[in-house]
Order: C-alpha cells, then structure tokens, then sequence
C-alpha cells in the first residue's frame, strides 16, 4: 500500500542541524511531489518547503530564514529535510506529506493538497 | 502570506448533530482551499480539496463550500469518530502554503 515511512525520534542541542527522512512506498516516487510540515506542540501546522522528485526542484518557506534544506535519493525512493541553527522553538513533530496532484479544472493550477502521510518524526531541542 | 483564520476554536456537540467550522482568508484565494481532519497523535488526514472536492475514501456526512475568502466545512450526523481537530489550508499563494490555526471538536 501507499506509505511513507520516517526515521526516528532525535534530540538535538541548540545550534546544531537535524536531518529527517522519509521513504516513500507503493507508488511511483517520480510521480508526485513532497512536502515538509511541522507542528509545535499544541499548535497548528506550518507549510516548510517541498521537493519534486521529477524534475528535482524545490520551493522553500521564507519563514526559516534559509536553514531548510530538502534533497532526495531517487534510486531509495526517499527525501530528506536538514534543518540548521536549531533552536527550542523547533520543537515539534515533523512530517512528510504526498502531493495528492489534484487541480484546478478551470485553470490547471495545482491545490497542493497533501493525501499520504508519514508517521511524524519528534525533534526535540534542548541544552 | 496570506492568514487563515477558523472559528470557532473550540466545538462541543453531540452524536447526530450537524456542526459547521468557517475559515476566512485575509485576501481572496479562489477556490484554493484544503480541509484535513487530525486526531490525537495522528498525522492529519485530508478531507475536502478544492474547497468542495471530497477525498477519496472520505464519508459524505463531509462537505465543504465557499470561495474567495470564506469557506465552510460542514459535518452532519456526528460520530464520534469525528472527535479530532480540523485544520484549513490556502494555496492560491505559494509560498508559503498557510494553514488555519484548527478547530477542536469534541463530541
């Protein structure tokens, strides 16, 4: 079946980058674009950037100042998100998420929607 | 970026009931608007896209209208299976993609 599969929990002390993967299963990985979505605890969801593992371009968020990067592995069927210059507001739940590739009928714009999932990797920034 | 911003923050209701959570844009997004359902300790799950496309798979006790700035997302006959939090999202503006800041149903 359709799945993403991330890696595990990290601990990371201010300052320092942590790097989150997520493997992709059940589909063809080239065929649909993927997203990074992070949640503090308590809080709502906020958009990071995405990857098109066709053409291998990426659209990052501002919001991160430039300390996100996404890249991916084809021949693994997996994209990877870096974040540097960790701080404590860093901590939440970060998530990969697949583009649905659902648009527009009128236009042909796409609604980034985001249909699959992965489990959400806990990253916690501490001293 | 453009701010989304769901009312109400908080909903209690009852097994039955048909309950209605609005989202308003800061500036006309069209139709570009994406609903997900979020239970405790789960990642979210999507719903309705296109502001009134429902998923597939997802039951159609959900709908969802609107366009420009303001959108409804309505659940009728409630289970309790809906007790979740319920998130919109815009995209007529990327990026950044935004999301709304949730709506907690309890049942």
């Amino acid at each position: 079946q359709v799945q993403l599969v991330q890696s595990g929990a990290e601990v990371k002390k201010p300052g320092a980058s942590v790097k989150v993967s997520c493997k992709a299963s059940g589909y063809i990985f080239n065929g649909y674009p993927l997203h990074w979505v992070r949640q503090a605890p308590g809080q709502s969801l906020e958009w990071m950037g995405w990857i098109n593992p066709d053409k291998g371009t990426t659209k990052q968020s501002q919001n991160f100042q430039g300390r996100v990067t996404i890249t991916l592995d084809r021949s693994a069927s997996t994209t990877y998100m870096e974040l540097s210059s960790l701080r404590s507001e860093d901590t939440a739940v970060y998530y990969c998420a697949r583009d649905a590739q659902h648009f527009h009928f009128w236009s042909g714009s796409a609604f980034y929607d985001m249909d699959v999932w992965g489990q959400g990797t806990t990253v916690t920034v501490s001293s | 970026d453009i701010q989304m911003t769901q009312s109400p923050s908080f909903l209690s209701a009852s097994v039955g009931d048909t309950v209605t959570i609005t989202c308003r844009a800061s500036q006309s997004i069209t139709t570009y608007l994406n609903w997900y359902q979020q239970k405790p300790g789960r990642a979210p799950k999507l719903l309705i896209y296109g502001a009134s496309s429902l998923q597939n798979g997802v039951p159609s006790r959900f709908s969802g209208s609107g366009s420009g700035t303001d959108f409804t997302l309505t659940i009728s006959t409630l289970q309790l299976e809906d007790l979740a939090t319920y998130f919109c999202q815009q995209s007529y503006t990327i990026p950044p993609i935004t999301f709304g800041q949730g709506t907690r149903l309890e049942i």
